[in-house]
């Protein structure tokens, strides 16, 4: 059964530092990884789909990798604003299930 | 393109009725997907959909709860007799295919509260 883990479950960081948030998934046998950005209240906005080919993905001052052999995924932030404060959702698609696994997010504070 | 359309935003039923929740999914997009979020909780899966048809509906609890996806009109995620353990956030996706060339776009969800 596909298990994703996201650490830390947690993060504060003073404005303009770079960060990397953590995601790790049980089972290598994926089609694609996405990262979601979810603010308090409100719904998913997808920020990076990275399919099971493919080693990275970048948008902005948003970079993702995939190391699909080893289980991991990371998310880097560069140059992070206290906009960039939310909780980020990484989630896969595939292995023994037809839809998305979540993990339970890292909330980010960015303090100004 | 109005996105993925959840309504209502937020809904409030009172033990023991019926709570109806509304997808529209993206134009050119007929697969929908029924995701709730406990409060801190991650999104657990519950059901997937095509037009007419229910796909997986491993995620979803036997009783009181079902899902519809008609042939025209929006799909509809129904919760019978709601209990206080109802109360969450559902959300609902849509994909122009299943196939994994394409992510998932999201709702901004459905916050029940049973009261």
């Amino acid at each position: 059964k596909q298990e994703v883990t996201q650490i830390p479950a947690a993060l504060s960081v003073p404005e303009g530092e770079n960060l990397v948030l953590n995601c790790s998934f049980t089972d290598s046998a994926i089609y694609n990884l996405q990262w979601f950005r979810q603010d308090p209240g409100k719904g998913l906005t997808s920020l990076l789909l990275i399919q099971s080919s493919q080693r990275e993905q970048t948008s902005g001052r948003l970079n993702a990798s995939l190391d699909k052999s080893s289980g991991r995924s990371t998310l880097y932030i560069a140059a992070s604003q206290p906009g960039d404060s939310a909780t980020y959702l990484c989630a896969v698609w595939g292995g023994s299930q037809g839809n998305l696994i979540f993990g339970k997010g890292t909330k980010l504070s960015v303090k100004p | 393109n109005a996105g993925v359309m959840q309504n209502p935003r937020h809904l409030v039923r009172r033990r023991g009725q019926e709570a109806r929740l509304r997808c529209s999914p993206m134009k050119g997009h007929s697969h929908v997907y029924w995701y709730r979020q406990l409060p801190e909780e991650g999104l657990k899966f519950m059901v997937y959909l095509q037009k007419e048809n229910i796909i997986d509906e491993s995620g979803m609890p036997k009783e009181r709860f079902s899902a519809e996806f008609p042939k025209e009109g929006p799909s509809i995620l129904r919760i019978q007799q709601v209990v206080r353990g109802d109360s969450a956030a559902y959300f609902c996706a849509s994909s122009p295919s299943a196939t994994h060339n394409y992510g998932y776009t999201f709702g901004s969800g459905t916050r029940l509260t049973v009261v």
